[in-house]
């Protein structure tokens, strides 16, 4: 069955650095979401992406986070200068129209 | 705005029944889920209901929904070992690249 992949499944940074999630989406999907859960909270959708461009994004999606689909197969998330508060795990999704978002195991990100 | 809740904590008897609760708040909402997710685990996908229907049953797993109260609730047939889990209660458009909007989480505790 096809599956959402996430790499890496742990990554652990310094506050200030960049850091790039990387998510291989189901091959004939065409929207694709990241969200987050910290740890012990519910899960927050941070934004979607459909045609090469960013759909809906949250409050929460500032100017630090960005998202690209470099090539055919990936899409990352990039958080540009990580903060302690930026500790959480990630969950990228992707789906196709009228269907159900399928998720990934998720990043589990720490920042020190 | 968009909000689901449900309760945080339900301990259950391995052999009973488990009935996790949740209510939602955007009746546009078209289809509600049930996630679950293990200790250090992804988001995996349990059963989802259209918004047309009042059960969906599958082996152990019963959803009931109440769109007039907008309450949607889990039932687990035989509780076992294997069940202990956070539940999340979601919502959902499922219109082209619509955000899945989540609840906390109900922790599931089975007792021997």
């Amino acid at each position: 069955e096809p599956e959402v992949t996430q790499t890496p499944s742990h990554q652990v940074t310094q506050m200030g650095q960049e850091v790039i999630l990387r998510c291989v989406p189901i091959s004939n999907h065409l929207y694709f979401y990241w969200y987050r859960q910290i740890l012990g909270q519910k899960v927050e959708f941070l934004v979607s992406f459909y045609n090469n461009e960013i759909s809906e994004k949250s409050e929460i999606f500032d100017d630090q986070f960005s998202v690209e689909r470099p090539d055919g197969s990936n899409f990352t998330l990039k958080i540009r200068s990580t903060k302690l508060e930026d500790s959480a795990m990630y969950f990228c999704a992707s789906s196709s129209p009228q269907e159900t978002q399928y998720f990934g195991p998720g990043t589990r990100l720490l920042v020190l | 705005g968009e909000d689901v809740e449900q309760s945080l904590f339900l301990s259950v008897r391995e052999g009973d029944s488990s009935v996790i609760n949740c209510t939602y708040t955007d009746s546009s909402s078209t289809y509600l889920y049930w996630y679950k997710q293990e200790p250090g685990a992804g988001l995996q996908l349990l059963t989802y209901i259209f918004s047309n229907m009042d059960m969906k049953q599958d082996q152990r797993l019963t959803v009931l929904l109440n769109k007039k109260d907008k309450h949607l609730s889990l039932r687990i047939a035989d509780t076992q070992t294997g069940d202990s889990a956070i539940y999340f209660c979601a919502e959902g458009i499922m219109n082209r690249d619509d955000k899945i909007i989540f609840g906390k989480g109900t922790r599931l505790h089975i007792l021997p």
